[in-house]
């Protein structure tokens, strides 16, 4: 069974403050590591789809780094606001296969 | 421009009752589609895929199907629901099949078994 493990569970944090979530995945049979963001009441979206190994992504205040060798993946957050509030869910996926495996996801609110 | 839609957004049910939930995805041909469920208190869990009509992959025994009538339609059902079958179900479809852009959700269903 793939585990996928995300820390911490969840996170207050202030405005302004910058943050940072980790989620683990197996390192054998890497494929890409994908994380979504999930707002309340909406669809998870996809922010990053990450594939080699020391990829660094970025999408505006939000980025991620991966190490496929040791199994993790970074999302930082600068600056939090309070519209930043939602899970963060990872994704794993092994092989060439269209499955994801999701980790549970950090809950993260943002007080003003 | 491709949209996906499920529905409904809520239902509750009693035991032994049966279940039908649609998904359909507009403005593509030949999606992959996923049919995902958050219990409570866990995390997503991939139930069933489909990869073209009438190919259905199970991913975990349970008391559910799942079927594909047609390209762009994905129904997940039960014949007699249990109480933990309650739970958030997502559908889902990737863009192309190299995930390049992960996947697009629909909006959800709640499940209560009552």
């Amino acid at each position: 069974i793939l585990n996928v493990e995300q820390s911490p569970q969840s996170l207050h944090v202030q405005e302004g403050d910058s943050t940072n979530f980790t989620c683990s995945f197996p390192s054998s049979n890497f494929y890409a590591l994908h994380w979504y963001r999930w707002e309340t009441a909406k669809s998870p979206e996809a922010l990053f789809v990450m594939t080699l190994n020391g990829d660094e992504k970025k999408k505006g205040r939000i980025s991620a780094t991966l190490n496929t060798k040791e199994g993790y993946s970074y999302l930082y957050i600068k600056g939090s606001q309070p519209e930043d509030s939602a899970t963060y869910l990872c994704a794993f996926r092994s092989g060439n296969t269209g499955k994801l495996i999701f980790g549970q996801g950090t809950t993260l609110q943002v007080k003003p | 421009s491709q949209t996906i839609h499920q529905w409904p957004a809520t239902l509750v049910q009693p035991v032994g009752s049966p279940l039908s939930l649609e998904c359909t995805v507009e403005g593509t041909s030949n999606p992959n589609l996923y049919w995902y469920r958050q219990a409570a208190g866990r995390g997503l869990q991939l139930l069933f895929y489909s990869v073209g009509i009438g190919q259905i992959s199970s991913e975990v025994p349970q008391n559910l199907s799942a079927s594909r009538p047609q390209d762009r339609q994905f129904i997940l059902s039960s014949k007699k629901l249990l109480l933990s079958d309650s739970g958030f179900y997502l559908c889902a479809w990737a863009r192309d099949r190299a995930l390049n852009y992960g996947y697009t959700f629909g909006s959800g269903t709640r499940l209560t078994v009552v």
